[in-house]
């Protein structure tokens, strides 16, 4: 049962254009939402998060934003340069689980020059 | 400060074997994840411990088992492996306790394993 999934295995974006990635969850228990990073080779790294009574957090580039009435989240990266090719997931923490965070498939963002 | 710690970075191993993995969090972190990550499947939680204890235990088979020391370095182990576990194992660490925390986890750079 994937409680978070990304149906996007792969994106390609133009430099300089914007970058969206999408994430449906399905768990009402989730209250952290959460977006990471990761580079071959390397582990996946913190990017940007949002509280279940947010719908909007930004970081500089990056954008989360989230629609708890349809359960889905998003991520915009404006603008996308070719270092913010990576693999990005999508997760989210469970309120009641202690410190437990589920994890979607991913996405691969590919910038290109 | 020192970042999370996993050794051995790359091991392989063949079926029937079975396998240890041990993860260093970073100093003053309290609970240790792990992760399983293959295609398509994403990172798939498999435990997480805190003082010495597991707490959250993912959908996985009894051949996946860990276990927390009193420093909180963890160790996972993995018995009778099957080619279907070749996978990157990552472990995360994170303060364990307070309200506070929103999720963020701190990751090592994985164990890769591979059965043959």
């Amino acid at each position: 049962d994937q409680q978070v999934k990304q149906n996007s295995p792969s994106l390609s974006v133009q430099e300089g254009r914007i970058s969206i990635l999408n994430c449906d969850y399905t768990n009402s228990m989730f209250d952290y939402f959460l977006w990471y990073k990761k580079y071959p080779a390397e582990g996946p790294t913190f990017l940007i998060s949002i509280s279940s009574i947010k719908d909007k957090n930004e970081d500089g580039r990056f954008t989360v934003f989230l629609n708890k009435s349809a359960k889905h989240l998003s991520l915009h990266i404006v603008p996308s340069q070719p270092g913010d090719s990576a693999v990005y997931f999508c997760a989210a923490r469970d309120s009641g689980g202690y410190q437990k965070v589920t994890f979607g498939t991913g996405t691969k963002l590919q910038v290109i020059p | 400060k020192a970042g999370v710690t996993q050794t051995p970075r790359y091991l392989i191993k063949t079926r029937g074997q079975q396998v240890t993995l041990s993860c260093s969090p970073i100093s003053g972190h309290r609970s240790v994840s792990w992760y399983q990550q293959t295609p398509g499947q994403g990172l798939q939680f498999l435990f997480e411990y805190f003082s010495e204890t597991q707490r959250n235990k993912g959908n996985f088979p009894g051949r996946f088992s860990g276990r927390q020391f009193s420093n909180s370095r963890s160790e996972m182990n993995v018995s009778t492996l099957e080619l279907g576990d070749s996978a990157l194992y990552l472990c995360a660490s994170s303060p364990g306790t307070g309200g506070s925390w929103t999720g963020e986890l701190f990751f090592g750079e994985g164990s890769r394993l591979t059965v043959l």
